[in-house]
């Protein structure tokens, strides 16, 4: 029962570099998205993807890509590593309900980043 | 835009005490509601889901409710137990507006049940 599973759990970038975090889920869900929370913020969505081939982008996009090639993987791009990205980021997944909406959110472990 | 918040921002009571928390939100064009728990440095999980069509959903010592109209879901937790400390959040599924099919996160309330 894996459920949805972020890697790394916690990683240092210095400033300038780039890195993926990956996240895959088992559960055969249509919907994925990608959250940043900071401190006191609250969660953000920074890109989501309805299916494979299909991603577009959240409330905070920008510094991120994202790619969506099987309906399992979700990973998120970080080019160009700056301090404003450092966050804890979360992936979830969710099945399309019958009227073709969202169903219930299950998230990841999450993902600890500092850029330094 | 959707705005969502949670009151109150922190809370400790006593264990064994029954306890609310509320989550109002700006647009009632939503899909559904659901809560979640937050433990430190974990992800959250989910604890409840109310269609928009729903009024309440009830699970063990957990009963959220929700009415649409007014903006407003509580959630209702029975006998508080210590290993119910963690952080509640509440986020709406919304179905109208620029927010179309995303979800909208409350900021959460913080929960300490002390024995």
């Amino acid at each position: 029962n894996a459920g949805v599973t972020q890697t790394p759990k916690f990683r240092i970038l210095k400033i300038g570099q780039s890195m993926t975090l990956q996240c895959t889920q088992d559960m055969n869900h249509n919907y994925m998205y990608w959250y940043r929370q900071d401190p006191g913020m609250g969660l953000k969505l920074i890109y989501y993807s309805v299916g494979a081939g299909i991603t577009d982008k959240g409330e905070v996009p920008n510094g991120y890509n994202v790619s969506r090639s099987t309906t399992e993987d979700f990973p998120l791009r970080l080019e160009l590593a700056a301090p404003s990205q450092t966050s804890v980021y979360f992936c979830a997944s969710s099945p399309k309900t019958s009227g073709g909406a969202p169903g219930e959110l299950f998230f990841g472990e999450g993902s600890r980043l500092t850029v330094l | 835009k959707q705005e969502v918040t949670q009151i109150p921002a922190a809370l400790s009571v006593p264990e064994g005490e029954n306890l609310v928390l509320n989550c109002s939100f700006t647009d009632s064009a939503i899909y559904n509601l659901q809560w979640f728990r937050q433990d430190p440095g974990k992800g959250l999980t989910s604890l409840l889901l109310i269609q928009s069509s729903q009024r309440e959903q009830t699970s063990g010592r957990l009963n959220a409710s929700l009415d649409k109209s007014s903006g407003r879901s509580t959630l209702y937790i029975a006998a508080s137990q210590p290993g119910d400390s963690a952080t509640y959040l509440c986020a709406v599924l919304n179905a109208g507006g620029t927010s179309y099919g995303k979800l909208t996160f409350g900021q959460g309330t913080i929960l300490t049940v002390h024995p």
